[in-house]
């Protein structure tokens, strides 16, 4: 079974509007944590957010929102007030456990953002 | 803070060839992630080091493959002899506490 799964290939937006990219995740861990990166044209995995597994609260980063239903097992990213500069590739990702060997990431398939005009 | 560096950005090599990727993780970083990114199977780990000890290394596709973290500043990735299924964007991550993973930019190799 996916760990990670993103099931939108491709998003457009239109510019300064909001936006959700879904991801749902799989794991029997208690403790476990969630992330988003952007993969941007240039190639770089920039850190957007991440989400705790026993964070009450939905984790924020400026226009970055994550929202986090534990029951659900989702961690679908919001993109407030979407810029041109959002266009990117989008890759969610969970570490299961801890600490030890519980420390990898492993991503989603990704989803491809494209911010109109 | 100068963040992962990776080196080279680029590599072009023929085949059979054998090629050393280098990454200098975030000093304080205890983890250090190799990951594999291609159009076909997505970002897949290779091989991870806590303290320069390696601890998982389960994603090396093959015997081709070798990694080495001889001190908490420097790993490598090794392939040899490089084939063309190889060709990837290879990226390395460093970690310092369970949320805190920063990647390198990346070495994009190409193997003709």
């Amino acid at each position: 079974a996916q760990k990670i799964t993103q099931t939108q290939p491709g998003m457009f937006v239109q510019e300064k509007e909001a936006v959700t990219l879904d991801c749902t995740y799989d794991t029997s861990d208690q403790s476990y944590g969630l992330f988003w990166y952007k993969q941007p044209s240039s190639g770089e995995m920039i850190f957007l957010i991440y989400q705790g597994s026993y964070d009450e609260q939905n984790a924020t980063e400026g226009r970055y929102s994550l929202n986090f239903q534990k029951a659900r097992k989702s961690a679908n990213l919001v993109i407030s007030a979407s810029q041109l500069g959002d266009s990117a590739m989008y890759f969610c990702a969970m570490r299961e456990g801890y600490t030890g060997t519980a420390s990898k990431l492993t991503f989603g398939t990704g989803t491809r953002l494209q911010v109109m005009l | 803070d100068a963040g992962v560096i990776q080196s080279p950005r680029h590599e072009v090599t023929e085949m059979g060839q054998e090629v050393t990727l280098r990454c200098k993780p975030i000093s304080g970083h205890d983890y250090l992630f190799w990951y594999r990114q291609t159009m076909m199977r997505g970002l897949e780990l290779l091989i991870y080091f806590n303290n320069n000890v390696p601890i998982d290394d389960s994603g090396m596709p093959e015997d081709r493959f070798s990694a080495k973290m001889p001190n908490a500043s420097f790993s490598t990735l090794k392939i040899q002899p490089s084939e063309p299924r190889d060709s990837a964007v290879y990226f390395c991550a460093s970690r310092y506490r369970e949320y805190g993973y920063t990647f390198g930019s990346g070495t994009r190799l190409t193997v003709v």
